[in-house]
């Protein structure tokens, strides 16, 4: 069963710091990973979708690498602003019908 | 574009009650899924459809029911509702394939009492 862990579950920085966030899951044998972000009481908005073929995406000031092997993904966020504080989410895909599995989410929250 | 629309945004349940939550998408995505969150447990899926007439179970189906008559549509039903049912319900639809991403809706919140 594949699980996908994201540590810390809060974090809390200056802003203009860059930052990386971190995700791992258990089982290699993914289709791709995604990044989400979750405002408080609101849905979940796509940051980054990286195939299994793919090392990295960029968008802006983010950018999420993936290690398939290793189970690893991260996601670097470039000189962070107050308006970055969110929930990330990492969630990966497992099987043909593209169900995802989601970490717990990691709190962040960027200090003026 | 409306992408995914989950009505309704909120609900108060008392124990027993029925409720349908609806979700629809206007993006002609085969792929379509209800996901429950609650707090800091991350999303856990409920049910999910890979087309119009085919539905399959999730991690947590128990205690629900969908149905999937059209592309556009895939309701998310609760029979009795219990306090264990209490949480934010996502719906979300993908495009056929792994090649693409997810687009959640707003999410519906939902509380039983």
């Amino acid at each position: 069963k594949q699980e996908v862990t994201q540590i810390p579950a809060a974090l809390s920085v200056p802003e203009g710091e860059n930052l990386v966030l971190n995700c791992s899951f258990t089982d290699s044998a993914i289709y791709n990973l995604q990044w989400f972000r979750q405002d408080p009481g609101k849905g979940l908005t796509s940051l980054l979708l990286i195939q299994s073929s793919q090392r990295e995406q960029t968008s802006g000031r983010l950018n999420a690498s993936l290690d398939k092997s290793s189970g690893r993904s991260t996601l670097y966020i470039a000189a962070s602003q107050p308006g970055d504080s969110a929930t990330y989410l990492c969630a990966v895909t497992t099987g043909a019908n593209s169900k995802l599995t989601f970490g717990k989410g990691i709190t962040l929250s960027v200090r003026p | 574009n409306a992408g995914v629309t989950q009505t309704p945004k909120f609900r108060i349940l008392k124990i027993g009650q029925s409720m349908t939550l609806q979700c629809t998408q206007d993006m002609n995505h085969n792929y379509m899924y209800w996901y429950r969150q609650d707090p800091g447990m991350g999303l856990k899926l409920i049910y999910y459809s890979v087309g119009a007439g085919i539905t399959d179970k999730g991690e947590v189906p128990n205690g629900y029911n969908v149905s999937r008559s059209t592309t556009e549509d895939f309701p998310l039903r609760l029979e009795l509702a219990a306090p264990s049912q209490t949480s934010v319900y996502f719906c979300a639809s993908s495009s056929q394939g792994t090649n693409y991403g997810y687009t959640f809706g707003s999410g519906t919140r939902l509380t039983v009492v």
